[in-house]
């Protein structure tokens, strides 16, 4: 089992809904990640979280908006989406965030219709 | 500006056989380079890291990767391809900015092992 999970594993949304995204760790770490895959694309880091701060804002268009409520939990609430934001949302974790190897959930793929 | 290319997108291999993926890197400093391989419907899991000691580095499942700083290469390696083996595999260059490590994604390399 890995030691960080994402729910749900497949999401399918209208532009006009509102969802959530989930994930947990259970490796005792203290900085969070969401990234972005797209096909065909490297992968796009989109918000870090140190110590339940976020420490990064990568552009990301304001109908994504993070929220880490502890060190164990990252959440993404999406609204108003588009097709393009169709992909695979990974969360990741590292314990502290100036070089210990990232941890991956399995990650979120979210289709919108 | 730190970034990284993988040569190829897609490599197919017989079983038994040595793996290739080819990486290049682009860094005004001494780097620090991983490898990442990603199972279908998966997360990413990290195979090795090379952060200035070794210049060869073992990871896990076989796998290795040399850091030649001469070609700006970090090349990942296996003598055996196992049909196990097949995943799509990451270069990833890390970078400091802003008091934070910063990961570049290389595109993926496609690692298809045949019987």
């Amino acid at each position: 089992e890995t030691g960080v999970t994402q729910t749900p594993r497949h999401l399918v949304m209208g532009m006009t809904n509102k969802k959530s995204l989930k994930c947990e760790q259970h490796l005792g770490h203290n900085a969070m990640y969401w990234y972005k895959q797209s096909a065909k694309k490297p992968l796009e880091l989109m918000f870090v979280y140190s110590l339940e701060e976020r420490v990064e804002n990568n552009s990301v268009p304001s109908r994504f908006s993070p929220e880490c409520p502890n060190s164990s939990h990252l959440f993404l609430h999406l609204h108003t989406l588009q097709p393009e934001d169709s992909a695979l949302y990974l969360c990741a974790s590292s314990q502290g965030i100036q070089g210990s190897p990232l941890h991956f959930g399995n990650g979120t793929r979210l289709t919108v219709t | 500006a730190q970034s990284v290319t993988q040569l190829d997108s897609h490599v197919s291999v017989s079983e038994g056989t040595p793996v290739l993926l080819r990486c290049n890197y682009s860094s005004s400093y001494s780097p620090s380079l991983f490898w990442y391989v990603q199972h279908p419907n998966k997360g990413l899991q990290l195979l090795l890291k090379y952060t200035s000691a070794a210049t060869l580095v073992k990871g896990i499942n076989g796998f290795e990767a040399e850091f030649k700083k001469s070609e700006t290469s970090f090349h990942l390696t296996k003598p055996s391809a196992h049909m196990s083996d097949a995943a799509e595999y990451f270069c990833v260059v890390r970078l400091s900015v802003s008091g934070y490590n910063k990961l570049i994604f290389g595109a993926g390399t496609r690692l298809a092992v045949h019987p």
